[in-house]
């Protein structure tokens, strides 16, 4: 049984470019959420998606946008890359009531 | 106030003493409570659960719960060097949002 796959797993980009990740959930779990971790900080939250929509939002600019598709996999877009913008971008999916998300490996995104 | 506060250590500890990590929140109509255990480089990994007051205890691991305080620490027992990690704090949001937040993390190291 696969477990949450992202994709890439490494990225390098340069400032004002455009990227998209990649998440495919667990099999059994309809909700994704993406979450940003900076180097020794906590997993912050973008959003979260849900029956194709999206449910929740942290505080993160319109820049950030995503998509959910029918089989229940997911993108994260970012435009117009900032420096700040590195970091490793988590995908956790579960159940719409969550009992603990399971985590992909991350996308390590470098922004030059 | 941050809506998961944690101490990020780090915590030392020697093999077979117990590690007694803590955590507060801020939204008091929480009631899911998650342990996730992350490695230097990985993802987050989830170890325990909890949603009501009181203890729940899972082999060496045990989390305790008390809504009033606004409170949740976890208990290892035994401590090994494997256990050396960094532990994430994190609450599901109150009002039906389907939100997880993290805290920043205790970096655990187990000295043997």
């Amino acid at each position: 049984d696969a477990g949450v796959t992202q994709s890439p797993t490494h990225l390098i980009k340069t400032r004002g470019q455009q990227v998209t990740l990649r998440c495919s959930p667990k099999s059994g779990h309809d909700t994704v959420s993406w979450y940003q971790q900076a180097l020794g900080q906590g997993p912050q939250f973008i959003f979260q998606y849900y029956e194709e929509e999206e449910r929740q939002r942290g505080n993160f600019p319109d820049r950030f946008s995503g998509h959910q598709f029918p089989n229940y996999s997911s993108e994260l877009n970012v435009n117009a890359l900032l420096l700040g913008d590195s970091a490793l971008y988590l995908c956790a999916s579960g159940p719409w009531q969550p009992y603990g998300y399971t985590f992909g490996s991350g996308t390590r995104l470098t922004v030059v | 106030q941050k809506e998961v506060e944690q101490n990020s250590g780090p915590l030392s500890v020697p093999e077979g003493a117990i590690a007694s990590l803590n955590c507060t929140y801020s939204d008091r109509g929480s009631q899911s409570f998650f342990w996730y255990r992350q490695y230097s480089g990985k993802s987050p990994e989830l170890i325990m659960s909890i949603y009501s007051n009181g203890d729940k205890e899972d082999g060496r691991f045990t989390a305790q719960l008390n809504k009033a305080s606004q409170y949740v620490s976890l208990l290892i027992r035994d401590s090994q060097p494997s256990d050396s990690a960094t532990y994430l704090c994190a609450v599901l949001a109150s009002g039906g949002y389907q939100k997880v937040t993290f805290g920043i993390g205790t970096k655990l190291q187990v000295i043997p």
